[in-house]
């Protein structure tokens, strides 16, 4: 079974400063690696996707996330945040071929002026 | 092209009552799956119909149902609602199995049910 642990479940941050947001997976077999965000009274939407291949992945909103398959990690990464990222964060993992993801607690961010 | 649509988006029922949710896939894709959100659950995987076959299930009651139909589009069922059951329901669909895959889902803005 997979497993995701997101390591902080609130990142206060000032505007234009740099962020990670941390996770780490658990699986004995090969994943795909995703991170969404959902913003208040909608849906999840996906930021990036790992399925393969180059091990950083760059997405929407300059968000970008490194694949580290020996440490099973999937950290996601801004170099500079704006007051419109103030959303939760998940980061969620699914064995490849199958349509079920597994998330984790989510991670709030929190940008302040 | 048009995403994923879920109705109602609002709804509102008492303890001992059913609900019913739709979801309506984006164009072409074959796999729905539905996640319930709770503040102190998360999101917890309920389950995926591909083709109008169940092909996974989550951990909760049998009161949770669901069903696909010919056009790929989705319901959901909740029997004898308990108070626990209010939540986000959010449905997702995907291509499903197969050349297309990617394992990318692709979300619905919810349904927001609260029990009473």
């Amino acid at each position: 079974a997979q497993s995701v642990t997101q390591l902080d479940s609130q990142v206060p941050v000032f505007e234009e400063a740099p962020v990670e947001l941390r996770c780490n997976y658990s699986s004995s077999v090969s994943v795909y690696l995703f991170w969404y965000v959902q913003y208040p009274n909608q849906g999840l939407q996906l930021l990036l996707k790992y399925l393969s291949g180059s091990t950083l992945v760059k997405g929407i909103n300059g968000f970008e996330a490194e694949f580290n398959k020996s440490q099973t990690s999937f950290h996601l990464r801004k170099p500079s945040v704006h007051i419109s990222d103030t959303a939760e964060y998940f980061c969620a993992v699914s064995r490849t071929g199958f349509q079920k993801l597994v998330f984790g607690t989510g991670t709030r961010l929190l940008v302040s002026p | 092209k048009a995403g994923v649509t879920q109705t109602p988006r609002y709804l509102i029922k008492t303890r001992g009552q059913q609900v019913t949710l739709s979801c309506s896939p984006i164009s072409g894709h074959r796999s729905v799956s539905w996640y319930q959100q709770t503040p102190g659950q998360g999101l917890q995987f309920l389950f995926e119909y591909f083709s109008e076959t169940q092909r996974n299930k989550g951990n909760f009651p049998g009161r949770f149902s669901g069903r696909q139909f010919s056009n790929s589009r989705s319901e959901m069922n909740v029997s004898t609602l308990e108070l626990g059951d209010s939540a986000l329901y959010l449905c997702a669909s995907s291509w499903g199995p197969g050349d297309r895959d990617t394992g990318e889902l692709f979300f619905g803005e919810g349904s927001r049910l609260t029990v009473l």
